[in-house]
């Protein structure tokens, strides 16, 4: 396995259910981050970890959960979501830590969510 | 509010013509830009990125910037239909910190 990886690819689960998204790298990168992708906006920056700690919290609600148990892998665990937080869900890894600006970011293919 | 205006198009060009992509940055202390390309439900691939004014060539694309205006472009030369897609800008702030902010893309459409 190559690059960013992310599971499930795609998700739906009712309001009061707990899941949890899971992304691994494969590029020895030191950063990893959640993004959300909803249709006609931006993407959105979640989460930034750099060597394993929590740089950037974007103003998410507490029912995303982020973590990080290593440099390779990041989690995002959900529970009580509302219809508006079906989106694509994208992790991407950097190489550098915290503090570089050339750091070029790679996306895994991301993972659907429905929330009904 | 940090903002990055990208026209949401779609742009559309004739096969073997010319693209131009166009992005413009609120933040005058941002220092390093990104080109994705995202085909319709998939993730952004990078395409390019600048960090200097002025041209950056790869292949069939040329990034180009401009810190005093607050511009940066993307040009791609002998389109192709596969380069149909739609361009994300992404800029990264200054002042540390790995933080990119996204334009909401601009969708091209090559026609043959």
């Amino acid at each position: 396995e190559t690059g960013v990886t992310q599971t499930p690819r795609h998700l739906v689960m009712g309001m009061t259910n707990k899941k949890s998204l899971k992304c691994e790298q494969h590029l020895g990168h030191n950063a990893m981050y959640w993004y959300k992708q909803s249709a006609k906006k931006p993407l959105e920056l979640m989460f930034v970890y750099s060597l394993e700690e929590r740089v950037e919290n974007n103003s998410v609600p507490s029912r995303f959960s982020p973590e990080c148990p290593n440099s390779s892998h990041l989690f995002l665990h959900l529970h009580t979501l509302q219809p508006e937080d079906s989106a694509l869900y994208l992790c991407a890894s950097s190489p550098g830590g915290a503090g570089g600006l050339y750091n070029e970011q790679f996306f895994g293919p991301g993972t659907r969510l429905t929330v009904l | 509010q940090k903002e990055v205006e990208q026209n949401s198009g779609p742009l559309s060009v004739p096969e073997g013509a010319i693209a131009s992509l166009n992005c413009t940055y609120s933040d005058r202390g941002s220092q390093s830009f990104f080109w994705y390309r995202q085909y319709s439900g998939k993730s952004p691939e990078l395409i390019m990125f600048i960090y200097s004014n002025g041209d950056k060539e790869d292949g069939r694309f040329t990034a180009q910037l401009n810190k005093a205006s607050q511009y940066v472009s993307l040009l791609i030369r002998d389109s192709q239909p596969s380069d149909s897609a739609t361009y994300l800008c992404a800029v990264n702030e200054g002042g540390g910190g790995n933080k990119l902010t996204f334009g909401t893309g601009t969708q091209l459409k090559v026609e043959l």
